[in-house]
């Protein structure tokens, strides 16, 4: 199956600082979704992006098909942005997780 | 329209129980897949529902299953439960599979002694 590796696996930031968070996956995908899950285990959508680039207030990101990698952008970053963040993949079967970032912004 | 729900948000058993989680898709939502999450091993994917046949099935034993309703909705057993079972258990649902956005329900804890 699809192998999906996510970096840096911990980030500490300040609030304000930006941070980037990568996804790389090992074959050719037709979905990729970020999600945010919160301190409670909710699963939140971030974006649906298996392709391009797209923004949403202070996050952004980036799918690079070809070279098979995703990058999830935070400018900004507030105490809220705190948790882990995924990164999940499907061919034309199942959605497979990468391991996740775990995000701790400090005021 | 609302979100996915499942029922109930948290459990406790003891080994050897078994037990019946319940999601409700969004609205609309025909296809229904199920995740467990640990330390451990992360997210993993048991089994996803579509028009009440499972379409796809995870590397897990015979002990879970699952089923989906004509009304959509979907429930997973688990049977002769094991402490390594405990774990956030979280369906998802979408239109039509897995090739297109996921909303995650907020799912349930299960706790097995």
């Amino acid at each position: 199956g699809i192998q999906v590796e996510q970096s840096p696996p911990d980030l500490i930031l300040q609030e304000g600082a930006n941070s980037t968070l990568r996804c790389n996956f090992s074959d050719s995908v037709n979905n990729l979704q970020w999600f945010h899950q919160n301190p409670w285990g909710q699963l939140i959508n971030l974006f649906y992006i298996p392709s391009g680039t797209k923004q949403n207030g202070r996050l952004s990101a980036t799918t690079v098909a070809t070279e098979r990698y995703s990058l999830l952008y935070i400018s900004s970053s507030q105490t809220t942005d705190s948790g882990v963040y995924f990164c999940a993949v499907s061919g034309y079967s199942t959605l497979t997780f990468g391991k996740g970032t775990m995000l701790l912004v400090s005021p | 329209k609302a979100g996915v729900t499942q029922t109930p948000r948290y459990l406790i058993k003891t080994r050897g129980q078994q037990v019946t989680l319940s999601c409700s898709p969004i609205s609309g939502h025909r296809s229904v897949s199920w995740y467990q999450q640990t330390p451990g091993q992360g997210l993993q994917f048991l089994f996803e529902y579509f028009s009440e046949t499972q379409r796809n099935k995870g590397n897990f034993p015979g002990r879970f299953s699952g089923r989906q309703f004509s009304n959509s909705r979907s429930e997973m057993n688990v049977s002769t439960l094991e402490l390594g079972d405990s774990a956030l258990y979280l369906c998802a649902s979408s239109l039509v599979g897995s090739q297109e956005t996921q909303y995650f329900g907020p799912g349930t804890r299960l706790l097995v002694l």
